[in-house]
């Protein structure tokens, strides 16, 4: 049961460099969720789906955008990488978000921008 | 709009000795709350959660809250700590409707032999 599945693990990019991480879950999950993790500031919501085709913001989009064309998968860009974007990304998923419902992380994705 | 203050952005305690990690919530409704559990270089992993009903909830690896309405907390506790219990706690919240999820800061917790 592979849960949620990042890629790449780790990866760095020189400024001005575009990338994109991709998020893949099995659990049929309709929500699925990009946070990055700073030092002393938490988790971070990028951006979030609630279903296939659709995307939203969240309290950091700057720099990123995003892509559900398939309901399994969620990805990530950056289109023109900052050092401030060094950073851990995770992805999670779940059923639906508000009626306490589990969210589920990945693994995490460590991006250094030089 | 809702809030989670995690007090203690290091906690250490004595191997055996009782685990307190401190959470409180500000939401205009009921909220949802959560307890996750970071390792080294991994993802969070769940530990516990409220939803409804018992408002005591226990979790994965002994570890318990309580959520208490009039303190405005959702206190993570463990009567004896093991040195595997060293990780970063984040406590989370939501509420009813469409609403995300909202986390503290996080408590890194040290297990001294």
């Amino acid at each position: 049961n592979a849960g949620v599945t990042q890629t790449p693990k780790f990866r760095v990019l020189k400024t001005g460099q575009s990338m994109t991480l991709l998020c893949a879950q099995d659990m049929n999950h309709e929500y699925m969720y990009w946070y990055r993790q700073d030092p002393g500031m938490g988790l971070r919501l990028i951006h979030y789906s609630v279903g296939e085709g659709t995307t939203a913001k969240g309290e950091v989009p700057d720099g990123y955008n995003v892509s559900r064309l398939k309901k399994q998968n969620f990805l990530l860009g950056l289109e023109s990488a900052a050092p401030s974007q060094t950073s851990v990304y995770f992805c999670a998923s779940s059923y639906r978000q508000g009626s306490g419902n589990t969210i589920y992380f990945g693994e995490g994705s460590w991006l250094t921008v030089v | 709009a809702q809030s989670v203050t995690q007090l203690g952005s290091h906690v250490s305690v004595s191997e055996g000795a009782l685990v307190l990690l401190r959470c409180n919530y500000s939401s205009s409704v009921p909220p949802y709350l959560f307890w996750y559990v970071q390792y080294p270089n991994q993802g969070l992993q769940l530990l516990l959660k409220y939803t409804t009903g018992a408002t005591l909830v226990k979790g994965i690896n002994g570890f318990e809250a309580e959520f208490k309405k009039s303190e405005t907390s959702f206190h993570l506790t463990k009567p004896s700590a093991h040195m595997s219990d060293a990780a970063e706690y984040f406590c989370a919240s939501t509420s009813g409707g469409y609403q995300k999820v909202t986390f503290g800061t996080g408590t890194k917790l040290q297990v001294i032999p």
